[in-house]
This record gives C-alpha cells, sequence and structure tokens, in this order.
C-alpha cells in the first residue's frame, strides 16, 4: 500500500489567499484525520471523519477552515482566507475502526508544509 | 479534555538506555499511544498500551499504569538514528487522539 498521500507537500502562499491541502487515506481506513503541527501548540487535532462523515470539529480554529470528505479516498482541508498565523505543518492520518488491527494506530501521511506570507 | 505532560529534552549515548516517562488526565481512557517523529517527517507509530503492564517490542518498551495515569517509553541500545521526537498520545472514548508536547531525544556518539 501506498501509505496516506498528500498535497501538495509545500505550499507557499499570500495572506488572504484560499488554501486547498488534500488527502488520499490508506484504502480500507474508514476513520480520517486531519492535524495541525507547530513549535508552540505541537500536534493539535483539527478534525476527523468517520464513513465519510464529520465526527468532531472542536479543533477547527475559526470558520476560515473547512474540510470535506465527498469518499472514501479523498479528503480536503480548506483554508479561506489563510492569514499568516496558519503558517505550519498539517498532517493527513487515517486508521481501521474497532473492528480493525490489533491496535487501530492512526497512519500519518508526510504532511503539508504550509507558508503564509 | 486532556493533559498531557512530558519532559522537553533528553540526552543520552549511544548503546546507553534512555526512559522517557508520561503523565496523563482523561476523562474516558481508551488506550495510550507512543509515536517518534524525525525532523521534517511525519509520526510513524512505536507502541499501544491499554492493559496495565509491560509492551516489548526490540529495544523499545513501553509501560502503563490506568491508576495513576502514567506511562514509559524504554530505549535500549541506543543508535544514533533513535535522535528524534517522541510523542506520548492518549485516545479518549470518543476515538480521538490527544498528543503531548513530544520529547526530543538526542543520542550522542
Amino acid at each position: 500500500d501506498a501509505g496516506v498521500i498528500q498535497s501538495p507537500r509545500h505550499e507557499v502562499t499570500e495572506m488572504g489567499q484560499e488554501v486547498t491541502l488534500r488527502c488520499k487515506p490508506i484504502s480500507g481506513h474508514d476513520y480520517l484525520f486531519w492535524y495541525r503541527q507547530t513549535m508552540m501548540r505541537g500536534l493539535e487535532l483539527l478534525i476527523y471523519f468517520n464513513n465519510n462523515v464529520p465526527i468532531d470539529d472542536s479543533g477547527m480554529p475559526e470558520d476560515r477552515f473547512s474540510a470535506k470528505m465527498p469518499n472514501a479516498s479523498f479528503s480536503t482541508l480548506k483554508i479561506q482566507p489563510s492569514e499568516p498565523r496558519d503558517s505550519a505543518v498539517y498532517f493527513c492520518a487515517s486508521s481501521l475502526g474497532l473492528a480493525g488491527g490489533l491496535y487501530n494506530e492512526q497512519f500519518f501521511g508526510p504532511g503539508t508544509r504550509l507558508t503564509v506570507l | 479534555g486532556q493533559n498531557i505532560d512530558q519532559p522537553t529534552e533528553m540526552t543520552a549515548t549511544e548503546g546507553a538506555i534512555v526512559q522517557i516517562n508520561c503523565t496523563y488526565q482523561t476523562s474516558g481512557f481508551n488506550g495510550l499511544f507512543w509515536y517518534q517523529q524525525h525532523a521534517g517527517e511525519a509520526p510513524t507509530f512505536l507502541s499501544y498500551n491499554v492493559l496495565d503492564g509491560l509492551e516489548e517490542k526490540g529495544r523499545f518498551s513501553s509501560f502503563l499504569s490506568r491508576s495513576k495515569g502514567y506511562s514509559y517509553l524504554l530505549l535500549k541500545e541506543l543508535q544514533m538514528k533513535d535522535s528524534a521526537s517522541y510523542l506520548c498520545a492518549v485516545r479518549e472514548y470518543d476515538y480521538k487522539l490527544s498528543f503531548g508536547a513530544g520529547t526530543t531525544v538526542t543520542v550522542r556518539a
């Protein structure tokens, strides 16, 4: 399996622009998670989906952030408009459900490094 | 909510043993994970504990005491490639993972 795939790997944009991050989870995984990692705040959960349905978006910082999962193999995280404080590494992760593997651990994608100027 | 504490940094010599402690407070415990993250890379799964006791996987072991809200990760026979950040993460019943700030381990020759 190719693992969790994220694109782009790096994104540099200017304040006010729209940013869309993409994720393809591991085939067969029914949980998908979006995280943000910064030096100041560490790794924070933004939102997670189960079977394409958003379960908990309490970590989404504000209305400028939105996430969708139109099907089992694709999810997007959108920031509109972007601000310099959104600069971070954004990780997507996926896992099996409770009926899955022994640990149900989350597998992380390589991340998208976002810089907002 | 979660409150997860682990040391910020640790330094050890190649071949030595290092123990990284993690304490947590949670309303609904459903497992504790340790992840390794090399600089500029994604976190990768190391170990999982849901029952009290020690889990051993090669050079790495992880211990859990649910009554004390305490876990540790033990790295034995340290190698240079073990220099990384180690993240303690607690899972609650709603399937969310909350991560500690991470412990940066530096292995010196």
